[in-house]
């Protein structure tokens, strides 16, 4: 069975300062794992995506994530913040094995301090 | 902006009653997706319909259900409702619904039950 596990509820950094966004997933077969960003009010928007291809995957707005299949983990790192990051991160897994579900973490609200 | 459309934005009606949520995908998507996304459950994936057919089912409740038309644009009717399930409604498409593509969200359905 899939499940996905954002360790952090919530993460505050200053701006200018790296960003880490933790995600570990289980999943019995070949996964394809997402990041989507939710800002206050607004539907999610897909940051970056790995589908087997080359494990570090780089999205928009300087965002990337690396896909580390011995440690099940696939987390999203910044090197500078900025005050628009302030917002909600879902890590996403799904499988071909499954049917087509998808399996949504619980979020990660991240702050952005000036 | 997505290209994913919903409607209405928001919905407020009373338990036992029922409604109708209506999602447009995006041009030349085949595949829509209903997400439910509430404070103690977080984001839930519920159903998808691929070309007007069910594809994928998640966590839907009996008392849910959805079809996709011709045109392909897609209804979420929800019954006998509850407190439980005031929530945001997220629809979201992509091309052929395969598990590795990008899903497009739209702005989501707010429905409170009082």
């Amino acid at each position: 069975a899939q499940s996905v596990t954002q360790l952090d509820s919530h993460v505050s950094v200053s701006e200018g300062t790296p960003v880490l966004l933790r995600c570990n997933y289980s999943s019995s077969y070949s996964p394809s794992l997402f990041w989507y960003v939710q800002h206050p009010n607004k539907g999610l928007q897909l940051l970056l995506k790995y589908t087997s291809a080359a494990t570090l995957v780089k999205g928009i707005n300087g965002f990337e994530a690396e896909f580390k299949k011995s440690e099940t983990s696939f987390h999203l790192t910044k090197p500078s913040a900025h005050m628009s990051d302030a917002a909600e991160y879902f890590c996403v897994v799904s499988d071909l094995n499954n049917f087509n579900k998808f399996y949504f973490g619980s979020g990660t609200k991240l702050n952005v301090k000036p | 902006d997505s290209g994913v459309t919903q409607t209405p934005k928001h919905l407020i009606t009373a338990t036992g009653q029922r409604v109708t949520l209506r999602c447009s995908p995006r041009s030349g998507d085949l595949s829509v997706y209903w997400y439910q996304q509430s404070l103690d459950q977080g984001l839930q994936f519920l159903i998808q319909y691929y070309n007007g057919e069910e594809r994928a089912k998640g966590n839907i409740l009996e008392r849910f259900s959805a079809q996709q038309f011709p045109d392909l644009h897609s209804e979420l009717n929800l019954s006998s409702l509850e407190l439980g399930d005031s929530a945001l409604y997220f629809c979201a498409s992509s091309v052929v619904g395969r598990p590795e593509e990008t899903q497009y969200f739209g702005p989501g359905t707010r429905l409170l039950v009082l």
